[in-house]
């Protein structure tokens, strides 16, 4: 059972280019949810969606971009990157809602924007 | 507890003692809490949860506690070991309509063999 996986692991980015980081959940939840961790700091939502087709904005989700177009894939897409999205992105799902619901975390995708 | 700017708060311990680690929370409405582990490299991993009704729950070799008055949570290792060095999270609900998660900063716990 794989759970939570994301790609890629690690990338780096120059000023201005784009890429989206995959995130997919073979555990069949309902419940999405994209983070970000900067150093020393807690876990930052940027988006969540609560089932296929539809997505709505965490606490910074300023350049990002999501869609949920299956149950299973939650891609986060960065139009033009900045220094300041360099971070660690977790993707998440849990079966139902966060308060009462445990969410799975992926490996991470570790991004550094030059 | 919770750390000021790039900081970790560290506790470091001997291996076999029982480890604290603290956690004060921000929502008095908050009836959710949860604690995760994140060893380096890797994402977060699912530890214990504790509802608002509750003052206590256990684990194998793990308890939360949870004081609502001064809105104080938490997580106790019994015989810490080499592979319980990692950072701690814990975690509140806030409310809203979806009641997602706010995240701590995190504990820096190192086991001393």
């Amino acid at each position: 059972n794989a759970g939570v996986t994301q790609t890629p692991k690690f990338r780096i980015l120059k000023i201005g280019q784009s890429m989206t980081l995959q995130c997919t959940q073979d555990m069949n939840h309902n419940y999405m949810y994209w983070y970000r961790q900067d150093p020393g700091m807690g876990l930052k939502l940027i988006y969540y969606s609560v089932g296929a087709g539809i997505t709505d904005k965490g606490e910074v989700p300023n350049g990002y971009n999501v869609s949920r177009s299956t149950t299973e894939d939650f891609p986060l897409r960065l139009e033009l990157a900045a220094p300041s999205q360099t971070s660690v992105y977790f993707c998440a799902s849990s079966y139902g809602r966060a308060a009462k619901n445990i969410q799975y975390f992926g490996a991470g995708t570790r991004l550094s924007v030059l | 507890g919770e750390s000021v700017g790039l900081h970790l708060p560290t506790l470091s311990v001997q291996e076999g003692d029982n480890s604290i680690i603290n956690c004060a929370y921000s929502n008095s409405a908050s009836d959710y809490f949860i604690w995760y582990k994140q060893e380096s490299g890797k994402g977060p991993q699912f530890i214990i949860d504790i509802r608002s009704n509750m003052d206590k729950r256990q684990g194998q070799r793990v308890t939360v506690l949870l004081n609502k008055t001064v809105k104080h949570l938490s997580l106790q290792i019994a015989a810490t070991q080499p592979g319980d060095s990692a950072v701690y999270f814990c975690a509140e609900n806030y409310g809203g309509s979806q009641g997602n998660l706010i995240f701590g900063k995190g504990t820096k716990l190192s086991v001393k063999p």
